[in-house]
């Protein structure tokens, strides 16, 4: 099984700052099967990318993904209040389809 | 617009039984595989099941032989039975919609999800 870590735990940053996020694969994900969910408090959790780079619909153009291989990483490049939450990564590119722990990012 | 509303979540005693429901819009809905999906208070995100648009079934061990799933797809419908009820599986259940027919490499994420539906075990 693939295990996703995600670092780190906590990201306290200020709206307007640049936010990393970083999700690590015990082995490599085939063909970049990796996807980021964003949940905010008490909500559903949202696709934001797919394909490790791919926004998916309506996803503002300040998040991005990149990464491959066993590193991955999500970018939000000037946060907005409405962006602190949770964020998952999960890869599907080998059963099981591990999520990875999350990364709470709060207000500074 | 894809829609997916979840319901059945209730308070049970330990070692009871429970059913959910996922009632699907807005997409043909035996194209799509579906899966559950918990969050235990404060925690994060498992698998606790799926369904092909075929029919085909997944269950991770923690819940093999207690869960199964199932849909309609004449009622665009996805159902939960859960027996043998545990204190930790108390959580958040949501439905989701995958990325494909199939919940295969490429296309076993969720793209769309549920609001929730809450399950306490207790007694």
């Amino acid at each position: 099984e693939i295990v996703l870590t995600q670092s780190p735990g906590t990201l306290s940053l200020s709206p307007g700052e640049r936010a990393t996020l970083s999700c690590r694969a015990s082995q490599s994900v085939t063909s970049s099967y990796l996807v980021w969910y964003q949940q905010k408090s008490g909500q559903a959790p949202r696709l934001l990318i797919y394909g490790a780079s791919s926004r998916a619909i309506g996803i503002p153009d300040r998040f991005s993904g990149s990464g491959s291989g066993t590193d991955f990483t999500l970018t939000i490049s000037r946060l907005e209040p409405e962006d602190f939450a949770v964020y998952y990564c999960q890869q599907y590119g080998i059963s099981p389809y591990t999520f990875g722990q999350g990364t709470k990012l709060e207000i500074k | 617009e894809v829609q997916l509303l979840e319901s059945g979540g209730d308070l049970v005693q330990p070692g009871g039984s429970l059913t959910l429901s996922c009632a699907a819009s807005g997409f043909t809905f035996n194209n799509y595989a579906m899966r559950w999906v918990r969050q235990a208070p404060g925690k994060g995100l498992e698998w606790v099941s799926g369904i092909s648009g075929g029919g085909a079934t997944y269950y991770p061990d923690s819940v093999k032989g207690r869960f199964t799933v199932s849909r309609d797809n004449s009622k665009n419908t996805l159902y939960l039975q859960m027996n043998s009820l545990r204190a930790d599986d108390t959580a958040v259940y949501y439905c989701a919609k995958m990325g494909g027919r199939s919940c295969s490499s490429g296309s076993c994420y969720a793209n769309n999800w549920g609001q929730g539906t809450l399950v306490t075990v207790s007694s």
